[in-house]
């Protein structure tokens, strides 16, 4: 089953609006949340993370939004820009076990 | 500075076939991992490495194996490739285990099993 359950799967967002991915976990052993950006041909690259004991962390135009007691966790992108088209991952880990999401495809319009 | 490459990026085997991908980071990396990525499923690990000469199972290694006889370099082999494993291969790496060490990502490579 998958520990990590992501939505939505894809997402159009017009030039500067508000890009928001969500993602859900079960294990409450989970101890590291990150956020992986993938572009086409590209392995994913790190963009964010947070602990569990954070309720938000933001760097730039980037907000993760943590809520332990729901197990779930979004990630925030501001002012959403043609260039921020991707693939998103949220992940969940404890020591070597990392759990992907099934990853959102973001296309910001022009 | 080349950070994980994979060689190749392109394979097609057909049924049957075997073959191994290459990784190898230039980091002075403790921890390598191999994963495979399909659509709608996102990333699943397949086996990893906390060393030279260690190797240990992931979420799906059935009809994988791995090996790490120098630091820098982790293979991935298939024995017998099944249309199964048509797949986007990662290799990835990291400094230890855990939040403290983010997992560096080649540019994978895609494999077609006929």
């Amino acid at each position: 089953q998958q520990q990590v359950k992501q939505s939505p799967q894809s997402l159009i967002v017009q030039k500067g609006g508000i890009s928001i991915i969500n993602c859900a976990y079960e294990n409450t052993a989970f101890d590291y949340f990150p956020w992986y950006q993938q572009f086409p041909g590209k392995g994913p690259a790190l963009l964010i993370a947070i602990r569990p004991d954070v309720s938000e962390k933001k760097e730039g135009r980037f907000t993760i939004s943590f809520n332990k007691s729901a197990k779930q966790f979004s990630l925030h992108i501001m002012d959403s820009q043609p260039g921020d088209s991707a693939t998103y991952f949220c992940a969940a880990s404890i020591n070597n076990d990392m759990r992907f999401g099934a990853g959102t495809r973001l296309t910001v319009k022009p | 500075n080349a950070g994980v490459t994979q060689t190749p990026k392109f394979r097609v085997l057909k049924t049957g076939q075997s073959m191994t991908l290459l990784c190898a980071q230039d980091m002075n990396h403790e921890y390598m991992y191999w994963y495979r990525q399909d659509p709608g499923m996102g990333l699943r690990l397949i086996h990893y490495s906390v060393g030279e000469g260690t190797t240990a199972k992931g979420e799906v290694p059935d009809g994988y194996n791995v090996s790490r006889l120098k630091k820098q370099n982790f293979l991935l082999g298939l024995e017998s490739a099944a249309p199964s494993q048509t797949s986007v291969y990662f290799c990835a790496s990291s400094l230890t285990a855990g939040r403290q060490s983010p997992l560096h990502f080649g540019n994978g490579t895609r494999l077609t099993v006929t």
